[in-house]
């Protein structure tokens, strides 16, 4: 059973960088057919995708927040990564890490992490 | 971006009621739709993909249908764990999006 958790810091400064790790435990994050995503939801709102990484290091971002934006992967310690730039208000939220788009599963997300609360303010 | 529009955006229910949830997407997405529940504090869980194929170990009181760009989730049978919020998601093209989200509560 794959699992995931998220760390980094609960509090951000406005402008700053948020980053968060994602710890993928009970699989291989290099395991071919997978792809590894953060997914973002707003305080009592809908997600929002932000995009995935391949274990190559080949990632998709969404438009909107790409030139915030960077993933990064360790394949040695079995994590991925976010950096978020020049932080606002608007990136408080609860920031999720999840196994996908899978195709075994239609491009859905069959595994996520808890999810982290990230807060934005000086 | 496709745009999903759930409704309701809240639904009341019984124990025992059948509930139905709807999702529309802006343009067709074949059956490319997926369904999630989540509670609160909790982390989205993946019911169904493909618009109608049950996630291993999901109750089959739960079933996903499509008509042309209308998708519907339905739980046949509410039970007491259920209540919760169920989110759609199209996964047909980038960058992938959700559905607003319904509400199901007593």
């Amino acid at each position: 059973q794959v699992q995931l958790q998220e760390s980094g810091p609960v509090l951000v400064k406005p402008s700053q960088t948020l980053s968060l790790i994602c710890t993928v435990s009970g699989g291989s994050i290099s395991s071919g057919a997978d792809y590894w995503s953060w997914i973002r939801q707003h305080p009592g709102k809908g997600l929002e995708w932000i995009g995935f990484i391949y274990h190559s290091g080949s990632a998709y971002y969404k438009p909107s927040l790409k030139s915030r934006v960077s993933f990064s992967v360790d394949t040695s310690k079995n994590q991925f990564s976010l950096n978020l730039s020049s932080v606002t208000a608007a990136d408080t939220a609860v920031y999720y890490c999840a196994r996908g788009p899978q195709i075994s599963s239609g491009n859905a997300f069959d595994f996520w992490g808890q999810g982290t609360t990230v807060t934005v303010s000086s | 971006d496709i745009q999903m529009t759930q409704s309701p955006s809240s639904v009341s229910a019984s124990v025992g009621d059948r509930v139905t949830i709807t999702c529309r997407a802006s343009q067709g997405i074949n059956s490319y739709l997926a369904w999630y529940q989540q509670k609160p504090g909790k982390a989205p869980y993946l019911l169904i993909y493909s618009a109608s194929t049950l996630q291993s170990g999901v109750p089959s009181r739960f079933s996903g249908s499509v008509s042309g760009t209308e998708f519907t989730l339905t739980i046949s049978s509410l039970q007491p764990e259920d209540f919760a919020t169920y989110f759609c998601q199209q996964a047909k093209s980038f960058p992938l999006t959700f559905g607003g989200g319904t509400k199901v509560e007593i």
